[in-house]
């Protein structure tokens, strides 16, 4: 694709409830990343996913949170009995790899916006 | 404290000023240094990359690292109101990026 989508783009739910957000990166990259972007709090890194290697979880801010990937292409986040405090914008972001000096370059989606009632 | 410090402004020019926005890190393990432009409901785009210390320019843009000092900077050359924006200076030694809190530009006409 052209760049990478991000779905929905706006989500309200109330607090307790499930949500999923989805992403789908550019095609051919090989890694994939999940952020949240809170008023005041700048970008936090939450997960990463490459290939086919186990991902790298140590930004998940508890384990209501969980992501997968599925054939190293899509990836969904999930967050279980949402909080207000989840009420933020995830941002998905894609790379070629991190092997490679320009791997590093990280191309981000629109996000969603994530509203807990 | 936070592995990069920046300080969020809000920061307002007139069109045509030059603009410089800084950033603090802490980490010397960091060699990828970033800078990305955020519109207002927007996802961050890449607008400078540099490795190590240096200068490279790109138009009006130059982005500046200096790592005995661990500093990073942009400036802007005749800044117009099409670059008022949230500049967002990020770092990478690892997988993840880790950023600043961002500089939120105004660049009135």
């Amino acid at each position: 694709g052209a760049g990478v989508s991000q779905s929905p783009s706006n989500k309200v739910t109330e607090k307790g409830k499930d949500v999923e957000l989805r992403c789908d990166p550019i095609s051919g990259h090989t890694a994939l990343y999940w952020y949240r972007q809170s008023l005041g709090q700048g970008l936090e890194f939450l997960i990463y996913f490459q290939g086919n290697s186990a991902p790298d979880k140590s930004g998940l801010p508890s384990d209501r949170f969980s992501a997968e990937r599925t054939g190293g292409s899509v990836s969904t986040l999930t967050i279980q009995r949402t909080q207000q405090e989840d009420s933020a914008v995830y941002l998905c972001a894609s790379s070629l790899s991190t092997g490679t000096s320009s791997g590093y370059i990280q191309y981000f989606g629109a996000g969603t916006r994530l509203s807990v009632l | 404290q936070k592995e990069v410090e920046q300080d969020p402004g809000p920061l307002s020019v007139p069109e045509g000023a030059i603009v410089s926005l800084n950033c603090t890190y802490s980490n010397s393990a960091f060699q990828y240094f970033m800078w990305y432009r955020q519109y207002s409901r927007k996802g961050p785009e890449l607008l400078m990359y540099t490795y190590s210390s240096g200068n490279k320019e790109d138009g009006r843009f130059t982005a500046q690292v200096d790592k005995s000092s661990k500093y990073i900077s942009l400036f802007i050359r005749d800044s117009q109101p099409s670059d008022s924006a949230t500049y967002l200076c990020a770092s990478q030694a690892g997988t993840a990026l880790i950023f600043g809190k961002g500089t939120t530009l105004s660049v009135s006409s």
